[in-house]
């Protein structure tokens, strides 16, 4: 199936270091998301962008929509352990025959560096 | 509000066996999605339902897996003569508008 190109991968962080990840795509969405997910879990929503340009801000967490609607990126300020997971972006396609389905990266593992 | 709730969380089965999962949305979402992930993968969507009415199916969906929502609160997802492939976490999630919606925690299927 389709998906979307996130990077990096995998990222090692220490505790109060900045984090950015960031996400692209050949088709345009009218909405991106970016969701966390822990071992086991399913994957919780941490920021929804409505609007080309947009910037959302969510405590720690700061998310752009691109301006070409084709990419997105996401920061952490200020890490901290609990910031461990795997992050995932994805495109909502809304228009014609697909209502909400969503189009996933692989996701950017986050881990603590030893 | 008790969130998504998926029922089993994990289920182990013999290859060719039919297993079903079971899905209730939060109450007054009318919107209802299934998708599958692999290990290392992002979710990848299979179906959607508005009420009981499904609306998308995605090509993933080969004539093995069906998805039922009869009364438009439940969601049902049988796999029949399951395969090694098969083998996966199963995600539903559900939402009131098209929004940014609330994911289960899945069930996990490992196909013997």
């Amino acid at each position: 199936g389709q998906q979307l190109n996130q990077s990096p991968q995998s990222m090692f962080i220490q505790e109060g270091e900045d984090v950015s990840m960031n996400c692209t795509s050949s088709s345009i969405f009218n909405t991106w998301l970016w969701y966390k997910q822990d071992p086991g879990e399913g994957p919780v929503l941490l920021i929804a962008l409505y609007k080309a340009g947009e910037l959302t801000s969510n405590g720690r967490l700061t998310a752009q929509f691109g301006i070409t609607r084709k990419d997105s990126f996401l920061n952490i300020s200020a890490s901290i352990p609990s910031d461990v997971g795997i992050y995932f972006c994805a495109g909502m396609m809304n228009y014609g025959g697909s209502q909400g389905n969503l189009i996933f990266g692989k996701g950017t593992k986050l881990s603590v560096k030893p | 509000d008790t969130g998504v709730s998926q029922d089993p969380r994990h289920k182990i089965t013999k290859r060719g066996q039919n297993v079903t999962f079971r899905c209730d949305p939060i109450s007054e979402h009318n919107r209802l999605y299934w998708y599958r992930q692999t290990l290392g993968q992002g979710p990848e969507f299979l179906t959607y339902f508005q009420n009981e009415a499904q609306l998308e199916k995605s090509r993933l969906l080969s004539d093995r897996f069906s998805a039922e929502r009869p009364k438009g609160s439940f969601s049902t997802l049988e796999i029949q003569r399951t395969e090694q492939g098969d083998s996966a976490m199963y995600l539903c999630a559900s939402s009131l508008v098209v929004d940014g919606y609330t994911f289960g925690s899945g069930t996990r299927l490992t196909v013997v």
